[in-house]
């Protein structure tokens, strides 16, 4: 299958900063990226759909300027959660959607933890 | 309703037997029907994809798709304490994005 990398895999940040996730495709072009955030224990929750060139569409009850898509080239989006608070703690995965195969192929996760 | 609905379990089969994973759907416009595995801390992981109505095999895995009844299933035979993880069954009713269900839990014992 394709490969998507995400980047940083775990990050601890004091409250009221930012923290930027990337996500790459590496072997395909992805002009759809999505991006989900887990609770321990939960399902995956989709935030919101980043396409390339335009701007991203948010979940309901998702703040867009908390967190922040920019999904600037094919193969890459990213995710800054802005003024992060303990509560954003959370495991941030992002998946691309490979357009010939249509099929979803997720990245690594990223765990967030705010102190 | 909740558009894709799986029993949380968890389901437990011994080691080599075949495990039967359900998945149910309301959306009748919808196209395709994938399966992912997520491992505890770890991100899912795609196994199987399914468009038209009948079985797909691939290993030890094989879906099945029934779109009048609206439902997908995942068998995965002579199943392995490996194979112990949440599988969650995703349909893509056409709008780009996938509806998750909430996974079935698998326990496998040795």
């Amino acid at each position: 299958g394709a490969v998507v990398s995400q980047h940083p895999s775990w990050v601890i940040c004091k409250s009221g900063t930012s923290v930027k996730i990337e996500c790459r495709s590496l072997d395909f072009q992805a002009t759809t990226m999505f991006w989900y955030r887990q609770f321990p224990k939960q399902s995956l929750m989709l935030m919101a759909t980043s396409n390339e060139g335009s701007k991203a569409t948010y979940e309901q009850g998702v703040e867009k300027d908390k967190f922040l898509i920019n999904h600037a080239s094919l193969t890459l989006s990213t995710l800054t959660v802005t003024s992060a608070h303990p509560e954003d703690s959370s495991f941030y995965i992002c998946s691309a959607r490979d357009l010939v195969l249509d099929e979803q192929f997720f990245g690594p996760g990223t765990r967030l933890t705010v102190l | 309703q909740k558009e894709v609905e799986q029993n949380s379990g968890p389901l437990s089969v011994p080691e080599g037997a075949i495990a039967s994973l359900n998945c149910t759907y309301s959306d009748r416009g919808s196209q395709s029907f994938f399966w992912y595995r997520q491992y505890s801390g770890k991100s899912p992981e795609l196994i199987m994809s399914i468009y038209s109505n009948g079985d797909k095999e691939d290993g030890r895995f094989t879906a099945q798709l029934n779109k009048a009844s609206q439902y997908v299933s995942l068998l995965i035979r002579d199943s392995q304490p490996s194979d112990s993880a949440t599988y969650l069954c995703a349909v893509n009713t056409g709008f780009q994005k996938l509806v998750f269900g909430t996974g079935t839990r698998l326990l496998v014992s040795p």
